[in-house]
């Protein structure tokens, strides 16, 4: 069964760091790949998507994510957070054009001021 | 504006009491689904309808029923609550796929207490 790895839990980082969450899905098909954020209190809104094309996506506020086919990955990255970026962040991937979205667990990212 | 309504926000209610959460959709789309989110489980999907009538089960259908009469509306129904359905609930909507949009819209979601 296709499924999609966080390995992450729990970040923790200061201001002005940069972020890295890794996202790793189990599928050989063709995939649509989404991050998506949930502030505290709010609901899941979507960050950023790749469906095809430029395997460097760029999301809002300031977030990038790169597809790497060989390496079943899609990684979000920040070169530098800010304490607003507190949230959760959940990894989401379609496969074969299906309605159904399989997600990860989520990784609670803490910015400290 | 382009929103996925529901209702209530926050429910208390006591074991066995049926209750209906509503989800609304303004976007015409075809997919609709359910979600709970529980800490440390991240989003599991409940139920899920491709269109009117049509109704399949995801990941943890049960103790919970949906119904999908309309494109719009699709109410996830808890016939007799139980402690452990205790969660936070998200309904979700997107276009058909092969427009390029499969992005999923959510509600502001639904947090739901069985005493």
């Amino acid at each position: 069964a296709q499924s999609v790895s966080q390995h992450n839990h729990h970040v923790i980082l200061s201001e002005a760091a940069s972020l890295e969450l890794g996202c790793n899905y189990s599928y050989g098909g063709t995939v649509n790949l989404f991050w998506y954020v949930q502030y505290p209190g709010q609901h899941l809104q979507l960050l950023l998507k790749y469906f095809s094309g430029d395997p460097l996506v760029k999301g809002i506020k300031g977030f990038e994510a790169e597809f790497i086919k060989s390496k079943f990955s899609f990684n979000l990255r920040k070169p530098s957070v800010q304490w607003s970026d507190t949230a959760e962040y959940f990894c989401a991937v379609n496969v074969d054009s299906n309605y159904q979205l399989i997600w990860g667990a989520g990784t609670k990212l803490i910015i400290k001021p | 504006e382009a929103q996925v309504t529901q209702n209530p926000r926050y429910l208390i209610t006591v074991t066995g009491k049926k209750l209906t959460v509503t989800c609304s959709q303004n976007m015409n789309h075809e997919y609709m689904s359910w979600y709970r989110q529980d800490p440390g489980l991240g989003l599991r999907q409940i139920y899920y309808s491709m269109n009117v009538e049509v109704t399949d089960k995801g990941d943890v259908p049960e103790g919970y029923k949906v119904s999908r009469k309309e494109k719009r509306n699709f109410p996830l129904i808890l016939e007799s609550p139980s402690p452990n359905q205790t969660s936070l609930y998200f309904c979700a909507s997107s276009a058909q796929i092969g427009t390029g949009n499969t992005e999923a819209f959510f509600g502001q979601g639904t947090r739901l207490t069985v005493v």
